[in-house]
């Protein structure tokens, strides 16, 4: 399975932007990138996927690399509500239309008020 | 609240003993996943299963079976069960398995064995 790399912790103050990066050199051709955050005492929650294109939606941004081995996901203004851990992942084509959707680590996030 | 419903919240249980954890999809969504979160392991992918048949499987142990029914709902049974299994026991739903797709997870299932 193609892994990702990401800092295992991260800091931001309220209402500043937060940038965070995610490695995956090697992502093929075929996997999506996905963006999951899980609060806590709280499954896993969506936030944003993309393939090639930078993609952005009402929680955040995916800004992807031109040659797809890294990414980073955008927060414009954080709140202390997205204190979570942020999970980049590849969702990995695996055979049939099927496409798997394997977890890393992840990384801590803080909101300082 | 993601549709996705699990049922129980909380389960208690002691070694060797088994039991079944309950996913209700949402409505629509064919594809049923499994993952256990513990604090060493993270979150790792079960299995997964499409409109009533298996489509891939994770790190499952022998132990450990799971089922999807006609109606879609989904069912982990955990059998001759360990401290080691004691976790979080997560459901996610999706309409069907392509990579654009996201997941809904349910609330999870918090499983302690004594």
């Amino acid at each position: 399975d193609a892994k990702t790399t990401q800092p295992n912790s991260m800091e931001s103050n309220e209402e500043e932007p937060v940038h965070l990066p995610c490695n995956h050199s090697t992502i093929s051709g075929t996997d999506y990138i996905h963006w999951y955050r899980q609060l806590p005492s709280q499954g896993p929650e969506y936030v944003i996927h993309g393939l090639t294109s930078n993609v952005n939606n009402r929680m955040a941004s995916l800004a992807i690399a031109e040659d797809r081995k890294s990414s980073t996901l955008i927060l414009h203004r954080a709140t202390l509500r997205d204190a979570a851990v942020y999970y980049c992942i590849l969702r990995a084509y695996s055979g049939g239309s099927n496409y798997k959707l394997t977890f890393g680590k992840g990384t801590l996030l803080t909101v300082n008020p | 609240d993601s549709g996705v419903t699990q049922t129980p919240k909380h389960l208690i249980t002691a070694t060797g003993q088994r039991v079944t954890l309950r996913c209700s999809p949402r409505s629509g969504d064919l594809s049923v996943y499994w993952y256990q979160q513990s604090l060493d392991q993270g979150l790792q992918f079960l299995i997964q299963y499409y409109n009533g048949e298996e489509r891939a499987k994770g790190n499952i142990l022998e132990r450990f079976s799971a089922q999807q029914f006609p109606d879609l709902h989904s069912e982990l049974n955990l059998s001759s069960l360990e401290l080691g299994d004691s976790a979080l026991y997560f459901c996610a739903s999706s309409p069907s398995s392509q990579g654009a797709e996201k997941l809904f997870f349910g609330s999870g299932t918090q499983l302690s064995v004594l």
